[in-house]
């Protein structure tokens, strides 16, 4: 079955780089996504990468995928007080030849950035 | 990338009554997507809805239940029905935005009493 895990809790100090990692069963995946969550908000699409690379970097962001370990991280260079929020993995069930399908989210994880 | 207007972004309700989401995207888009975030969880799919046909529910979310409508390419609802405290979750809307991932609306708070 589907299914994506992420560690629940993090905690660095603020200028460190935060690392959070996911690891998914669906091979089939087409693309994985990272989202942010701050509290009383929405979900804010952070990245994404298609199966096929290996790593993304945008920014301060980047993103590497293991795809033989279904394992993906996300590294967050510098981080700041404001990164403080709740972290989703999330990849796509894919239906046919489209992308067009459900998103299988990880449990989120909790980012603490300590001034 | 689309936005997504959704509505109310919180609302306290009591048992037994029922509560209607709306969300507007400011372009036409072929699927809308609906999940529940319960206190403390990850993000669950209730069902998805096309444009002139019936929604696809997701394994333990029923029609009866979350009512969807999708009368046109830009607008959806979501009701929630007979209200029970169990239901108090933050509801989102979805969209996939093409080439760039799915978007999600701000979300709405529920709160049963």
């Amino acid at each position: 079955g589907e299914d994506v895990e992420q560690s629940l809790f993090l905690s660095v100090r603020e200028g460190d780089s935060s690392v959070i990692n996911c690891t998914y069963t669906d091979s089939s995946s087409t693309y994985l996504y990272w989202y942010k969550q701050e509290p009383g908000a929405g979900l804010q699409l952070l990245t994404y990468i298609f199966s096929n690379m290996d790593m993304k970097q945008d920014q301060r962001l980047t993103v590497l995928l293991n795809k033989k370990d279904k394992h993906l991280s996300l590294r967050i260079a510098d981080t700041q007080t404001g990164d403080s929020a709740i972290y989703f993995c999330a990849e796509s069930s894919n239906r046919g030849s489209s992308n067009t399908g459900k998103l299988i989210f990880g449990q989120g994880t909790t980012l603490q950035v300590k001034p | 990338s689309a936005v997504i207007s959704q509505k109310p972004s919180r609302d306290i309700c009591q048992r037994g009554t029922s509560l209607t989401i709306q969300c507007q995207v400011d372009s036409q888009v072929t699927m809308m997507f609906w999940y529940r975030q319960q206190p403390g969880q990850s993000l669950t799919l209730i069902a998805t809805a096309n444009q002139g046909s019936e929604a696809t529910y997701e394994s333990g979310f029923v029609i009866d239940k979350f009512p969807i409508s999708r009368p046109n390419l830009t607008f959806s609802t979501l009701t929630v029905s007979n209200m029970s405290p169990e239901d108090s979750s933050i509801y989102l809307c979805s969209v996939e935005d093409p080439g760039s991932g799915y978007t999600f609306g701000s979300g709405t708070r529920l709160t049963v009493v």
